[in-house]
Order: C-alpha cells, then structure tokens, then sequence
C-alpha cells in the first residue's frame, strides 16, 4: 500500500479566494489522480497527473478553475480557484501501486 | 459508457446480522473491481479487489465479495456486523487509470 499525506485536511474560505491542496506520497509514482466528492455524492475524477507533462482533465474541469502541478514523481498539488459556494467537496488525492488505486484522507472544503 | 450501479442508497442492520450490499456494473472487457469504505470526515479505505481468477475475494475487517460476470455484479458481504462497519460503502470499476464510482451505500448498525 502507499502511505498518502494531504494538506490541509480541512479549510472554511471566503468566495473569490483560492486554496492549495498538497499531496505527498511515500513512493514515486508516475500518474496521481485528484477526485472531487460534492456532499453525499459519489466520487468524481477532476484530473490526472503525470510528472513533467500537463495534467489532462475530465470532462466538465478546466485547467483555469483547477490547475494542478506536479513537480516530481512524490508531490502534487490541485488549486481551486475563485472559488464559489459550488466548489464546497471533499477533495481526494489518489496513486495506483500494483494496479490497485490508494486515497489520501481528504481535504474536506467549505466555501462561504 | 462503463457505469457502476449501487441499488441501496441505505441501508439498516443490527449488530450480529448479516450483510450484502449490492454492485452491478457495466463494462466491456474483464473488470478490475473494488470496494472501498468511507468513515464520515475520512478518506477511502480499499476493503478488497478483484482482478482475475478465484471469483470470491476475501478482503480486510472479515468481508468479501463474490464476482458473477454472468450477472454483472459484484457483491459485499460479511456474515457477522460489527457497529464499527457503519460507514458509506463504494463501489468502483477501473477504466483504463480512473475509477468509476457507485453512487454509494450507507451503512447504519443498530445495537
């Protein structure tokens, strides 16, 4: 299994600003995922990752609301940016080791 | 469009009973499938997958699964809940390096 560390694991924030989430992993890996969960829903991929190359989104995200980096092959980071109350969502960082997808505890996000 | 359905938005059980939550999904080629669980506030947690081969699957805190490609499903069960399980329940199917998410099972145990 992979042992993932996310930050911040929760945040309130104001309309109009942006927050950070950062994702650390205990082992390189070469594609990390970030999945969104709006209140009582499901889990929806946002974008994946690979190092050295632009993230490429899902239908319905866009790089200007969620810009993600990924400077080597342990780290990312998914921006949420101007943010709305829309955008309140538990927010999840993902790897694959051995084929089997692993989750970070989450960044739980209110916006007001 | 592959597509992971869970029929049981909640569900309700005493301790001690027994347990099958219910996965079907739809997929062209051989399935990678799993079960996760989501305590309220916490990331998700993998109960077990499967991939090939033995078509029951035994997974972590005594439950397991049992795939029938003849019925597309792939069902959790445990013989015995423990009030510790009460949490939401996904489903997912991997297509091609991104998971396809059930809409979820909540779990609630009664003493």
């Amino acid at each position: 299994s992979a042992v993932i560390s996310q930050k911040p694991s929760r945040d309130i924030c104001q309309r109009g600003t942006s927050l950070t989430i950062q994702c650390q992993v205990d082992s390189q890996v070469t594609m990390m995922f970030w999945y969104r969960q709006q209140p009582g829903q499901s889990l929806t991929l946002i974008a994946t990752a690979n190092q050295g190359s632009e993230a490429t989104y899902e239908s319905g995200f866009v790089i200007d609301k969620f810009p993600i980096s990924r400077p080597n092959l342990t780290f990312s980071t998914l921006t949420v940016s101007n943010m709305s109350p829309e955008d309140s969502s538990i927010y999840l960082c993902s790897v694959e080791l051995g084929d089997v997808p692993f989750f970070g505890s989450g960044t739980q996000l209110s916006v007001l | 469009a592959q597509s992971v359905t869970q029929p049981d938005i909640h569900i309700t059980v005493s301790e001690g009973a027994s347990l099958e939550l219910r996965c079907n999904y739809s997929y062209g080629a051989t399935p990678y499938l799993f079960w996760y669980v989501q305590s309220p506030g916490q990331g998700l947690q993998l109960l077990l997958k499967y991939f090939s081969g033995d078509t029951l699957v035994q997974g972590i805190k005594g439950f397991e699964a049992e795939f029938k490609r003849s019925q597309s499903s792939f069902n959790l069960r445990k013989p015995s809940v423990h009030w510790s399980d009460a949490a939401e329940y996904f489903c997912a199917v991997d297509d091609t390096d991104k998971l396809i998410f059930g809409t979820g099972t909540r779990l609630q145990v009664f003493p």
